[in-house]
């Protein structure tokens, strides 16, 4: 099956700074690629994805770029703001309609005022 | 609207009740789910239902039963539960088939079973 690794597993960040956090995964059959915001006390947070057709998106200040020959993915977070403290997932999901979603176990992301 | 939404937010129940989980969604998404998520850990899939069928079970104990009454609607029936089912549930939909672009989870569910 799928195997996402995440990395790393808590980063701090001053406000102001970039933050980026990289996943790898297995099966080279994964074409869909989440990244999910999750708060504490809440449900997890779509903020991003992308299909394996697509190199690159971006959406104000969140970015994710996959490298499919590597088979790495990566979020990239600008300009970061407290509120971007959170606990973040990436996830893959490999070609085939099984609907699983395969989660890397998590980065804590706490950004200094 | 695009949000899925779960009733109730909070749960406790007794290892001997019979209680339920609701999930609804407007976005259209003809694929459901149903995930459990540990403190600190990733959420793990227990169900799928794709076009209102079970389409995956993942081994999941009998004492937890889903239920998809229409494209909207997802129920997860909860029965004799042990202290070690305590956990945020969560619902999640999605476009079904390859693209499962705008997979998209609810709040959840705080359980606690006493």
């Amino acid at each position: 099956g799928e195997n996402v690794e995440q990395h790393p597993s808590t980063l701090s960040v001053q406000e102001g700074d970039s933050a980026v956090i990289k996943c790898t995964y297995s099966d080279s059959a994964s074409n869909y690629f989440p990244w999910y915001k999750q708060e504490l006390g809440k449900g997890p947070q779509l903020i991003i994805d992308i299909r394996s057709n697509v190199g690159e998106k971006k959406d104000q200040r969140i970015a994710v770029t996959l490298n499919k020959t590597a088979k790495h993915f990566s979020l990239h977070i600008t300009e970061t703001q407290p509120e971007d403290s959170a606990v973040y997932f990436c996830a893959a999901s490999r070609k085939g309609g099984d609907y699983k979603l395969s989660f890397g176990a998590g980065t804590t992301v706490t950004v200094r005022a | 609207d695009t949000e899925v939404t779960q009733t109730p937010k909070h749960l406790v129940m007794g290892m001997t009740n019979k209680k339920s989980l609701k999930c609804e969604q407007h976005m259209g998404h003809r694929a459901m789910y149903w995930y459990k998520q540990k403190a600190k850990k990733p959420p793990e899939l227990m169900f799928v239902y794709s076009y209102e069928k079970l389409s995956i079970n993942e081994s999941v104990p009998s004492r937890f039963s889903p239920e998809c009454p229409n494209s909207s609607l997802l129920n997860l029936h909860l029965h004799a539960l042990q202290p070690e089912d305590s956990a945020l549930y969560l619902c999640a939909s999605s476009q079904p088939g390859t693209s499962l672009l705008g997979y998209t989870f609810g709040s959840g569910t705080r359980l606690t079973v006493v």
